[in-house]
């Protein structure tokens, strides 16, 4: 089974819905990230967490809200959609900064479409 | 500013050529890490390389290397006698202590191998 997993992996909404895209991990990591990829502009991040109580806006916050429900949950919600956010979303997850910083793990992605 | 800068957006070889995809980063921290991802058509991204800002010696894994300078701000990545099967979009991704290891990522670059 996928260590990392992401559901729905498509959707297709119409403008002004709630959508709510959720993330699970196995690995046991504290850290958790949600990235949108658009064509040219390469994986750009909106919300990441380091652990359950710690959420932090990253770059491109604005038009999403986020929830870590435990560990190994982090949801990312679109409280009203809008056609320019219509992406591929990545969720990740790393380990907590030690001896070194590991590498993030992906999930498959959900391809979001906004009509 | 673009922290990590992949000037070349698409480049196309000839199966067998060798090939160069670069990568520029711009930071202020002394502690950092570097990532190279690989992203094939079916759209999973997968972790190739992860070196921090103190080793400066070169790796080679199989028909991939990377070169890291410092001097230059510079993190390349080679793939020698290139395959179809490296045919993907590959990022380059900066990560600072300073901002909390918040990843940065570049544009990517668009590898096509031409049978």
């Amino acid at each position: 089974d996928a260590d990392v997993t992401q559901t729905p992996r498509n959707r297709i909404t119409k403008t002004g819905k709630r959508i709510m895209l959720e993330c699970s991990q196995t690995k046991g990591h504290d850290r958790m990230y949600w990235y949108r990829q658009d064509p040219g502009l390469g994986l750009r991040l909106i919300y990441y967490s380091f652990d359950v109580k710690d959420i932090n806006k990253g770059e491109i916050s604005d038009g999403y809200s986020v929830s870590r429900q435990a560990q190994a949950k982090f949801s990312l919600s679109l409280e009203s959609a809008i056609p320019n956010q219509t992406a591929l979303y990545f969720c990740a997850t790393s380990d907590t900064y030690g001896t070194g910083l590991d590498e993030q793990f992906f999930g498959p992605g959900t391809r979001l479409t906004v009509l | 500013a673009q922290k990590v800068t992949q000037a070349q957006t698409e480049i196309s070889v000839v199966e067998k050529e060798d090939v160069t995809l670069d990568c520029v980063y711009e930071t202020r921290d002394t502690t950092y890490y570097l990532f190279w991802y690989k992203q094939p058509p079916s759209g999973e991204l997968v972790f190739l390389i992860r070196r921090n800002s103190f080793d400066e010696q070169n790796e080679i894994s199989g028909r991939y290397s990377w070169n890291f300078q410092k001097s230059t701000s510079s993190f390349n990545f080679t793939i020698t006698a290139s395959q179809v099967v490296d045919s993907a979009v590959y990022f380059c991704a900066l990560s600072e202590v300073y901002t909390g290891n918040q990843f940065y990522f570049g544009t990517g670059t668009s590898l096509t191998v031409i049978p």
